[in-house]
């Protein structure tokens, strides 16, 4: 079975502060995405990866940026974290071009005081 | 951009019943998934269907790719099919656009 895990179910972080969220897969699998999840306005696409140290901006991109150093791990940085910012984050990932059935991980919810 | 609608946007059932979600999209599509979110947050795979019918247990899913619809069907349901199910379908290279979902709640 895929699986796709993230650093923290829950986090709790201030105005201002860096914060990372991780994901890592162990299916060698070459997409890896980030999206939002917010009542109202459902899943948003940040940013995906389809290759190591290669990255695109999905619908949602300011405020964020991402890493991925390693073919498995893909990383959410947000610089200042803002209020704004407080939601609901999913990591997932596919096989590669052309076969893109995405499974995702567990979800990290995120709150910025 | 596509536009994906699903319906009903609510559902409630008496457990044992059997229901039919529908997933409508405006434009044809190289993919499409359907996922359930259980109350923890996370969203499984049900279903990658781009085309034709697949079954898995109590659950089966038909996408009918040139009408631009799926069906996701749900039999002799249980209170632990509670959540919402989402269908998603991918535009371009590698992007899934996600439809509202249908939040379905089964009661014993």
């Amino acid at each position: 079975d895929v699986k796709v895990t993230q650093s923290s179910r829950y986090l709790v972080k201030r105005t201002g502060e860096k914060v990372f969220l991780e994901c890592v897969q162990d299916m060698d699998h070459e997409n890896m995405f980030w999206y939002r999840q917010d009542p109202g306005l459902g899943l948003r696409l940040i940013y995906f990866s389809y290759d190591v140290k290669m990255k695109e901006k999905g619908d949602i991109p300011e405020g964020y940026s991402v890493s991925r150093e390693k073919k498995e791990r893909f990383s959410l940085i947000l610089e200042s974290a803002s209020t704004n910012q407080t939601s609901m984050y999913l990591c997932a990932s596919s096989p590669r071009r052309g076969v893109n059935e995405q499974f995702f991980g567990p979800g990290t919810r995120l709150t910025v005081l | 951009g596509i536009q994906v609608e699903q319906s009903p946007p609510d559902l409630i059932l008496q457990e044992g019943a059997n229901s039919t979600l529908r997933c409508n999209f405006s434009d044809s599509v190289n993919n499409l998934q359907w996922f359930h979110q259980n109350p923890w947050g996370q969203l499984i795979n049900l279903f990658y269907i781009p085309s034709g019918t697949k079954q898995n247990g109590r659950l089966s899913a038909t996408t009918v790719a040139t009408e631009r619809y799926s069906l996701l069907y749900i039999s002799s349901s249980q209170t632990t099919d509670s959540g919402v199910y989402f269908c998603a379908v991918e535009r371009g290279y590698n992007k899934l656009i996600f439809g509202a979902g249908t939040r379905l709640a089964v009661h014993p």
